[in-house]
């Protein structure tokens, strides 16, 4: 059964920083290119950022770009989010998922906050 | 960017009845490679993680009733639930996985009546 666990959420103030972590089970992870999407309290989905299987490229939102970072550790099966200056819009559910033939396991979610 | 247009914001339905919903593209979402639309449908229930229903436009995921399906290619494409249960009580949306950003439709939110 493929499982996408999120971690490390939370309140953050205004231009800090936060790293979201999704372990991932149940299928090769180093196969399979993965994503962050996000959802806003009572709003729709947001794709966030992309990463290759091997790490070697990755795709931004206009509005993340330069600071947010996507990364992934293979050995470990795990995606990271970096969040750095962090704003008020940002405040979100963030979604682990795996990208199949597209965007096919979503993991339960990291609740996001950015608030003073 | 490619924009996605997603109709109707909301409906309300008896149980047994069919729901459409539309989502248009703002360019053709059909590959000449392998002539695949790039076109998913997903489900979200209240308090849950969305579920891939449909995918590649037309393709159900595992495990999805048939009363779901999916339809269209280049811009327009609908999602049809015949047959509607009080368990599909649901957003549902539309996504383009065809070229990045990747682009969700507003969503549609389905009631029961």
């Amino acid at each position: 059964e493929v499982q996408l666990v999120e971690s490390g959420g939370g309140l953050v103030q205004p231009g800090r920083s936060l790293k979201l972590s999704c372990v991932a089970s149940g299928f090769t992870f180093n196969n399979y290119w993965m994503t962050w999407t996000r959802q806003a309290p009572g709003k729709g989905l947001e794709w966030v950022a992309s990463i290759t299987n091997t790490g070697g490229s990755t795709y931004y939102l206009d509005s993340v770009k330069g600071r947010f970072t996507i990364s992934r550790d293979n050995a470990k099966s795990t995606l990271y989010l970096q969040m750095n200056s962090l704003r008020s819009e940002d405040t979100a559910t963030y979604y682990c998922t795996r990208d199949g033939a597209t965007v096919d396991a979503w993991g339960q979610g990291a609740s996001v906050t950015v608030s003073s | 960017d490619i924009v996605m247009t997603q109709s109707p914001f909301s409906l309300a339905v008896s149980e047994g009845e069919m729901v459409t919903i539309n989502c248009k593209s703002s360019q053709s979402l059909l590959s000449s490679g392998n002539q695949k639309n790039y076109l998913a449908w997903y489900q979200q229930k209240p308090g849950q993680s969305p579920k891939l229903l449909i995918y590649y436009a037309s393709t159900r995921q595992s495990g999805v009733p048939d009363r779901f399906i999916g339809s269209g290619s280049g811009t327009d494409f609908t999602l049809t639930i015949s047959d509607v249960q009080a368990e599909d009580l649901a957003d549902y949306y539309c996504l383009q996985h065809y070229s990045y950003p990747l682009t969700f439709g507003s969503g549609t939110k389905l009631e029961i009546k």
